[in-house]
């Protein structure tokens, strides 16, 4: 069984760039969240997709946009970076969406360094 | 909305001391789900305990054990004879049902666990 697993490891950015993340979910999952952690601090939700479709989205600007592909992979993109977006970006992966208690599994994340 | 206060901001032990992190959370639903995850240095989030707000039992899993108390909303997490291996951080989370989006899980800000020889 494959875990989750992401890309690239870590990436350097300028202050107005663009980027994209990806993510590949365990095998079977349907549903993929993003979670942003700066340093120090708890990993903050972004938005989760189910089945393609966006299935929630936290307290972050639309300038953070994400796809979910058949195959249930995953992008994350950022336009307009700002330095505040330095951060290590975790993908998780759980088959449903539904209620807790379907477990997350977590990928290795991207480390985002915006100069 | 909901909250996970994690208060222990750093904790060192010795080697085959006992370790208990603490965690209080607020929500205004009545099913929740509580989670322990730990956070090596390579970053990978690692799944430890699930449970949810019906099922108070509080179990012990080898080294590690949990009291969950709903009176008091606390989620302790207790590693016995700690060992150099379980130097991490570990994060506590909360997922509720009534948000839409029931898998997203709100995590406190982490205690970091450092265990020396």
């Amino acid at each position: 069984e494959t875990g989750v697993t992401q890309s690239p490891t870590h990436l350097i950015k300028t202050r107005g760039q663009q980027v994209t993340l990806r993510c590949s979910s365990q095998s079977g999952h349907n549903t993929v969240s993003w979670y942003q952690q700066a340093l120090g601090q708890g990993p903050q939700f972004i938005f989760q997709y189910y089945r393609e479709e966006e299935n929630g989205r936290g307290n972050f600007p639309p300038r953070f946009s994400g796809l979910q592909f058949p195959n249930y992979s995953s992008e994350l993109n950022v336009n307009a970076l700002e330095l505040d977006d330095s951060a290590l970006y975790l993908c998780a992966s759980s088959l449903g969406a539904g209620a807790g208690y379907n477990e997350q599994f977590f990928g290795p994340g991207t480390r985002l360094t915006v100069l | 909305a909901q909250k996970v206060t994690q208060a222990q901001t750093e904790i060192s032990v010795v080697e085959k001391e006992d370790v208990t992190l603490d965690c209080v959370y607020e929500t205004r639903d009545t099913t929740y789900y509580l989670f322990w995850y730990k956070q090596p240095p390579s970053g990978e989030l690692v799944f430890l305990i699930r449970r949810n707000s019906f099922d108070e039992q509080n179990e012990i899993s080898g080294r590690y054990s949990w009291n969950f108390q709903k009176s008091t909303s606390s989620f302790n997490f207790t590693i016995t004879a700690s060992q150099v291996v379980d130097s991490a951080v570990y994060f506590c989370a909360l997922s509720e049902l009534s948000t839409g989006t029931a898998s997203k899980l709100t995590f406190g800000t982490g205690t970091r666990l450092q265990v020396t020889l």
